[in-house]
C-alpha cells in the first residue's frame, strides 16, 4: 500500500519547457489536489478534482493543467514553464472524514 | 474567503520547554480544523478537530478547539530536538477538495 506517490522527485527546467508531474494514489478516495509551497507563503492550492472526469480551480491556476481520467492519477502540467514556478509540489488525498494524505514532494526548479 | 492565521510564525526554544502554537480561522460552514508537522518533506498528519472544548492528545502533543472564539492551540510538552518542524493549520472550505492553510508556524528546538 503506496498511499500517495509523486514523481519525479527533482527536476530543473528551462524556461518555456513543458512538462507532468505525476501523482497516484492507491487508497481509493475521490478528493485529489495539487499544491504548491513557498517559503514564507504556505501551501497553497494549484487545482483540485472531486473525482474522475472533474476538476477545478484551486488559489494559483495559472501556468498549470489537470486531469482526472481516473480515480487513481491526477497529473500536474506545466504548459511553459517560469522561473516564478520553481517551488516544491505536493499532490494530496483527501478522506471523506476531511483528513488528507501527502504525496513526497517534487521539488522544481526552473531556469 | 477562508482564512487561516497562525501565530508566531517561527519560535526558537530549549529542549524541555513547553510550547503553544496559535491557530485562528475564518471560515463558511465550519466542518474541522487539522494540524500537520512538516519535517523535511510531506506534511503529516496530526489531529482533526470538530468539537470545541474536547482535548485530543498523542504524546507530548495535544489540541483544543474553540469554536466560539475561532481558533485551535496546539501543544507540546517536554520539547525534544525532534520536535523541530513547521506546523501547519488548515480547515476545509466549502468547496469539497479545498483545505484553506496558514503560513505555518516553524519551531527550532534547540539542545
Amino acid at each position: 500500500n503506496a498511499g500517495v506517490t509523486q514523481t519525479p522527485k527533482f527536476q530543473v527546467l528551462k524556461t518555456g519547457q513543458s512538462m507532468t508531474l505525476q501523482c497516484a494514489q492507491d487508497m481509493n478516495h475521490e478528493y485529489m489536489s495539487w499544491y504548491r509551497q513557498d517559503p514564507g507563503m504556505g501551501l497553497r492550492l494549484i487545482h483540485y478534482s472531486v473525482g474522475a472526469g472533474i476538476t477545478d480551480q484551486g488559489e494559483v491556476p495559472n501556468g498549470y493543467n489537470v486531469s482526472r481520467s481516473t480515480t487513481e492519477d491526477f497529473p500536474l502540467r506545466l504548459l511553459s514553464a517560469a522561473p516564478s514556478q520553481t517551488s516544491v509540489y505536493f499532490c494530496a488525498v483527501r478522506a471523506p472524514s476531511y483528513e488528507q494524505y501527502f504525496g513526497p514532494g517534487t521539488r522544481l526548479t526552473v531556469t | 474567503e477562508d482564512k487561516v492565521v497562525q501565530s508566531p510564525l517561527s519560535l526558537v526554544v530549549h529542549e524541555g520547554d513547553t510550547v503553544t502554537l496559535n491557530c485562528s480561522y475564518e471560515v463558511t460552514n465550519f466542518r474541522s480544523l487539522l494540524w500537520y508537522k512538516q519535517e523535511k518533506k510531506a506534511p503529516t498528519f496530526l489531529f482533526m478537530l470538530t468539537s470545541s472544548g474536547i482535548e485530543k492528545k498523542s504524546g507530548r502533543l495535544s489540541s483544543i478547539l474553540d469554536k466560539k472564539e475561532l481558533f485551535s492551540i496546539l501543544n507540546i510538552t517536554a520539547t525534544q530536538t525532534g520536535d523541530s518542524a513547521i506546523y501547519l493549520c488548515a480547515v476545509p472550505g466549502r468547496a469539497n477538495s479545498k483545505l484553506t492553510f496558514g503560513k505555518g508556524i516553524t519551531l527550532s528546538v534547540r539542545p
